[in-house]
């Protein structure tokens, strides 16, 4: 059965600093991976995802992830952080369809 | 591209009545959508698949009949919540599949934050 575990459930970092979310996947096939971002009360962005090709992959807002086979990882990057990036980040992985969720984790900014 | 809009964003109803939700793909054709539940401060669960033209497929512990789906066309499909219970105060979120060529991608909806008295 595939799985999405994102270890932070809540990560604080300061405007103008870096980020990492990291996500960890259980897959039994080359997994499609997916980031989304959900503002309060909103639906679910998609910042970036994976399919095949180049691992390092560019996204919406400046996001980027880099996909690591040897590791089951998919973490979520950002050089400088912005005020508005609060909010919560949930990575995903799935066949062509079905998709599977991890846990969230909560982005607080400080000024 | 790819804009998935939901109607209404939030109703409130009485324990027992039914409510529908609808969700459309705005610039793109669905053939298939999907139904996710999400409690506060967790993350979503997949209810449902909606596949137009035919019935949908329902998850382990959803019951079809409490929550009707119907896909009748390439860009809507509705969820009924029937004989609303407080236990079923939830925020609803659908999404809706890109197809073509290239791997599949969801794209979600606003969400549809439901309270039932």
């Amino acid at each position: 059965a595939q799985s999405v575990t994102q270890p932070d459930i809540h990560i604080t970092v300061s405007e103008g600093a870096s980020l990492e979310l990291r996500c960890n996947y259980s897959y039994g096939a080359t997994p499609y991976l997916f980031w989304y971002v959900q503002s309060p009360g909103q639906g679910l962005q998609l910042l970036l995802k994976y399919f095949s090709g180049d691992t390092l992959v560019q996204g919406i807002k400046g996001f980027e992830a880099e996909f690591k086979r040897s590791q089951s990882s998919f973490n979520l990057r950002k050089p400088s952080v912005h005020w508005s990036d609060a909010a919560e980040y949930f990575c995903a992985v799935g066949s062509r369809r079905a998709l599977t969720f991890g846990s969230g984790t909560r982005l607080q900014v400080q000024p | 591209g790819a804009v998935v809009s939901q109607h209404p964003s939030r109703v409130i109803c009485k324990s027992g009545t039914s409510v529908k939700i609808e969700c459309r793909s705005l610039d793109f054709q669905a053939t298939t959508m999907f139904w996710y539940r999400q409690f506060p401060k967790q993350s979503l669960m997949l209810m449902a698949t909606s596949n137009e033209g035919s019935k949908a497929t329902y998850e382990q512990g959803v019951e079809k009949d409490k929550f009707l789906i119907n896909h009748a066309s390439l860009t809507l499909s509705t969820l009924t919540v029937t004989s609303a219970h407080p236990e079923d105060s939830s925020f609803y979120i659908c999404s809706a599949l890109t197809g073509g060529g290239a791997p599949e991608t969801q794209y979600f909806g606003p969400g549809t934050r439901l309270l039932v008295l």
